[in-house]
């Protein structure tokens, strides 16, 4: 059972255009990952966000944490060809501070970013 | 490189047979997670090690499948008698001892093609 729903689960655009991915979640979890992944190659963590509200940005990306921690969105700016990927979002769970460690993944959104 | 490294990429086996991915972590990280990724699906946890102690096993992890670290350091996870859904990626990550926000660091992954 998936806890975590990412949409849309596919997305293909033209350079230069925006967009938006959606992580939400009935669960509140203590902290939020996001990864890119290329076609059969592991996870590439970008962005951790901890605190609820908070927003991290990494050069066209924007990163933000719903303020009860139970969702997320990922936003990019002007999207290049090189963003072309698998984004997951993936949510971890503490208890009495200590992390699980144990991620829950969403099944990903598929970008293709045409020329 | 000091990344999390898994070996091998890629491995093709007939029914039956049995196989061993191995996993080397980043060399200061305690915590060793195994997880399992099939196509258009995010990554499902199967398993961690705290140092030597395997901490958890999801229920995803049959009584074909067993999971070492003898040393705290690299692990194996072997698979028995594989079967036509044991197809997938099989990705290795490591992690200090998690705080809150404590980041997860993934290998390439392991590709199992059972035939």
């Amino acid at each position: 059972t998936q806890l975590l729903e990412q949409s849309p689960q596919f997305l293909s655009i033209q350079e230069g255009e925006n967009l938006t991915v959606y992580c939400n979640s009935s669960s509140v979890f203590s902290s939020l990952q996001w990864y890119r992944q290329e076609p059969g190659e592991g996870p590439v963590l970008l962005v951790t966000v901890v605190t609820g509200g908070e927003v991290k940005k990494l050069k066209r990306l924007t990163f933000q944490f719903g303020d009860a921690r139970k969702d997320s969105s990922l936003h990019i700016t002007a999207a290049q060809p090189g963003d072309t990927g698998l984004y997951l979002c993936a949510g971890d769970k503490t208890a009495g501070g200590t992390s699980y460690g144990k991620l829950t993944f969403g099944q990903g959104t598929i970008l293709t970013v045409h020329p | 490189d000091t990344g999390v490294s898994q070996d091998p990429r890629h491995k093709i086996t007939k029914r039956g047979q049995n196989v061993t991915f191995r996993c080397d972590p980043i060399s200061e990280h305690n915590r060793l997670y195994w997880y399992r990724q099939t196509l258009g699906q995010g990554p499902e946890f199967l398993t961690y090690f705290q140092n030597e102690a395997q901490l958890e096993k999801s229920r995803l992890l049959s009584d074909r499948f067993s999971a070492e670290r003898p040393k705290g350091s690299f692990s194996t996870l072997e698979i028995q008698r594989t079967e036509q859904g044991d197809s997938a990626m099989y990705l290795c990550a490591s992690s200090t001892t998690g705080s809150r926000g404590n980041t997860i660091y993934f290998g390439e992954g392991s590709w199992l093609t059972v035939v």
